[in-house]
C-alpha cells in the first residue's frame, strides 16, 4: 500500500524559499500525478499543484509565479519549492497521489502532513 | 477557474440524524466531483467519487448525488465518528478547487 511522508524545515523565513520533500513508499512513483495541497490554521484546502512522473505540471495560477514542482523518480521522492514567502503561506502542507480511476481523478493517497511557519 | 461553494458551512446535529451538505460549482462540472472527510489533525479522506461512487471501506450510511453545478452529501443516520468536517472537490479542471468546508458538530 502506498504511503507518503512530507519532510522539510518547519520555519522558513519571509522573503526566503520553501522546500519541502515527499517520500513515496510502498509502490513506485511511476505513471500518477503528485499534488501538492496546502491548508493555513483552521481553514480550508488549496491546491498548489501537481507534476507527472514524466516531469510535466500543473500549477494553481493564484501561485504559478512562486512554484516549482520536480520529481525524482530513482528515489521515489517529489518536491515543492515556494519562493518569496510571506505569513499567508503559513500552512499545513500536504502532499498526496492523484490517481484516474476510469474517468475520474480522485486523491486517494495523502500524507499525515508538515506545518510550516513563515516567521523572521 | 472553477469555484466551490458548500453550505451550511456549519452544521450542528445529533446521533443518528439524517443529514445533507450542498456543494455547488461555479460552472457545469459534470459528475467530476469528490468528497473528503477530515478529522482534526488529520489528512482528509476520500469519501465519495464521481458524484455518487462510493470509496471502498466507506460505510453505506453515506450517499452523494447531483451533477453539473449542484451536488449532495448525505448521512443518513449520523454515527458519533461522522462528527468532522467534510469538503467537496471537483476534477472536472486544473486548478483543482475544494469548497471552503462544512464542519458537523454535535448537538
Amino acid at each position: 500500500q502506498v504511503q507518503l511522508q512530507e519532510s522539510g524545515p518547519g520555519l522558513v523565513k519571509p522573503s526566503e524559499t520553501l522546500s519541502l520533500i515527499c517520500s513515496v513508499s510502498g509502490g513506485s512513483i511511476s505513471n500518477d500525478y503528485w499534488s501538492w495541497i496546502r491548508q493555513p490554521a483552521g481553514k480550508g484546502l488549496e491546491w498548489i499543484g501537481r507534476i507527472y512522473t514524466s516531469g510535466s505540471t500543473n500549477y494553481n495560477p493564484s501561485l504559478k509565479s512562486r512554484v516549482t514542482m520536480s520529481v525524482d523518480t530513482s528515489k521515489n521522492q517529489f518536491s515543492l519549492k515556494l519562493s518569496s514567502v510571506t505569513a499567508a503561506d503559513t500552512a499545513v502542507y500536504y502532499c498526496a497521489r492523484e490517481v484516474l480511476w476510469l474517468v475520474q481523478f480522485v486523491f486517494d493517497v495523502w500524507g499525515q502532513g508538515t506545518m510550516v511557519s513563515v516567521s523572521s | 477557474d472553477i469555484q466551490m461553494t458548500q453550505s451550511p458551512s456549519s452544521l450542528s446535529a445529533s446521533v443518528r440524524d439524517r443529514v445533507t451538505i450542498t456543494c455547488r460549482a461555479s460552472q457545469s462540472i459534470s459528475s467530476h466531483l469528490n468528497w473528503y472527510q477530515q478529522k482534526p489533525g488529520k489528512a482528509p479522506k476520500l469519501l465519495i467519487y464521481d458524484a455518487s461512487s462510493l470509496h471502498s471501506g466507506v460505510p453505506s450510511r453515506f450517499s452523494g448525488s447531483g451533477s453539473g453545478t449542484h451536488f449532495t452529501l448525505t448521512i443518513s443516520s449520523l454515527q458519533p465518528e461522522d462528527f468532522a468536517t467534510y469538503y467537496c472537490q471537483q476534477s472536472y479542471s486544473t486548478p483543482r478547487s475544494f469548497g471552503q468546508g462544512t464542519k458537523l458538530e454535535i448537538k
